[in-house]
């Protein structure tokens, strides 16, 4: 089975830029995606195709994925981003999610 | 306004059943691929099940794989997932989520809670 790794947690500062790092063997050669998903709530899509914003999505975040890093930034990050983060990925026919990066803005 | 609605959860003994439903409304239901996911409480998400399209194509995780059932009914705009031999470590969030047309998934239910427990 394919594994996505992500560190469990991640901090930064309020204005501070953010990246979130997801890791697997040869990630650069699939599309990834980035969820958010506040306590209580359900996932909300930021990121896809790597590096795409869905509608309504803010410009401060965005997405790279290269070799076997893909990574989620967050510029100017605001407490409203505070929440855990999910890449997810394409493994033939099934769907592979990371373990999830708590982000906590203070 | 695309929305997805489940329902079906509840507290059931190990060795149940129960049957999840998601419906669907906003968009051409028929049109899209469905998918079922979980969340344990505290813990990260996993994907459940894949229908295509007129139900050609059904997918399951290892985990559920002859215990779980997805169907939907164009009809109604419904996706359902029957559970039986239900077993603790089922207990969770299930989301019913529409593909964006890509690799991603756009659209998510609130999720309604399944415990398995005595």
């Amino acid at each position: 089975s394919y594994d996505l790794t992500q560190p469990p947690s991640v901090s930064v500062s309020p204005g501070q830029t953010a990246s979130i790092p997801c890791s697997g063997h040869k990630l650069g050669d699939k599309f990834i995606s980035w969820y958010q998903q506040r306590p209580g709530q359900s996932p909300v899509l930021v990121i896809y195709d790597d590096n795409k914003r869905p509608s309504g999505i803010p410009e401060r975040f965005s997405g790279s994925n290269s070799e076997n890093t893909a990574t989620l930034t967050i510029s100017g990050t605001q407490a409203m981003d505070e929440a855990d983060y999910y890449c997810q990925a394409w493994d033939t026919t099934t769907v592979v999610f990371g373990g999830g990066t708590k982000l906590t803005v203070l | 306004e695309v929305q997805l609605v489940e329902s079906g959860g509840g507290l059931v003994k190990p060795g149940g059943s129960l049957r999840l439903s998601c419906a669907a409304s906003g968009f051409t239901f028929s049109t899209y691929s469905m998918n079922w996911f979980r969340q344990t409480p505290g813990k990260g998400l996993e994907w459940v099940s894949s229908i295509s399209t007129s139900s050609n194509y059904i997918d399951y995780a290892d985990s559920v794989k002859g215990r779980f059932t997805t169907s939907r009914d164009d009809a109604k705009n419904s996706l359902y997932l029957q559970m039986n031999s239900l077993r603790a470590e089922d207990t969770a969030v299930y989301f019913c989520a529409r593909p964006s047309g890509g690799e991603s998934f756009d659209y998510w239910g609130q999720g309604t809670l399944v415990t398995v427990s005595s």
